[in-house]
């Protein structure tokens, strides 16, 4: 069964350094999402992505993130200089056509921890 | 905006008994979607069930159902037959028909399967 894959699965990285959270999303879907999750809390949209471009973000998602397709697999998300507040999981989701397209289909996340 | 509410932070169960996870919601629109994902340790989100608003009929999938009472915006997941791999957070969500199409999570419900 297809299924959205997250690269790394974990990160360690210093505050101030740049993060790029890498994600291939099933093949023959067409929007694709990034949430986050800080420990312990509840999961968050963070931004959706369609046809090539941002169709809709957070107020989380500010001038320190950025999304994109560089190919026809991957879907990133850069952290430009991260922060402390920064450290949470980070979950990939992507939906497509047909029957379920409403539905979002997860990653398995990266723990991204900033020191 | 659209909110969820989860007012059960945590629940315990017997297993191989039932248990009832409540989810309220609240929204403007006549179309949406409403979902159930679980969380297990690992924190990867998993889907378990899904409801389409313009549905009259409950949602079933093997030992999972819901309760789906639009009028009170009220979406209750009933798991049966409670086995110990069902101990997990449980997350509702839901996802509009226009406008916004992410993701809105309640905070989640720690499930306990009690041996």
């Amino acid at each position: 069964e297809p299924e959205v894959t997250q690269t790394p699965s974990h990160q360690v990285t210093q505050m101030g350094q740049e993060v790029i959270l890498r994600c291939v999303p099933i093949s023959n879907h067409l929007y694709f999402y990034w949430y986050r999750q800080i420990l312990g809390q509840k999961v968050e949209f963070l931004v959706s992505f369609y046809n090539n471009e941002i169709s809709e973000k957070s107020e989380i998602f500010d001038d320190q993130f950025s999304v994109e397709r560089p190919d026809g697999s991957n879907f990133t998300l850069k952290i430009r200089s991260t922060k402390l507040e920064d450290s949470a999981m980070y979950f990939c989701a992507s939906r497509g056509s047909g029957r379920v397209k409403e539905t979002q289909y997860f990653g398995p996340g990266t723990r991204l921890l900033v020191l | 905006a659209q909110t969820v509410t989860q007012s059960q932070p945590e629940m315990s169960v017997q297993e191989a008994e039932t248990v009832t996870l409540s989810c309220t919601y609240d929204t403007s629109e006549s179309d949406y979607y409403l979902f159930w994902y679980k969380q297990p340790p690992s924190r990867q989100m998993i889907l378990v069930i899904r409801q389409e608003a313009y549905k009259q009929q409950n949602a079933t999938e093997n030992r999972f159902s819901v309760n789906f009472q639009k009028a009170a915006k009220s979406f209750s997941l009933k798991i049966s037959d409670s086995q110990l791999g069902d101990a997990a957070m449980y997350f509702c969500a839901y996802m509009g028909d226009t406008g916004r199409r992410a993701l809105t999570f309640g905070s989640g419900t720690r499930l306990q399967v009690q041996p």
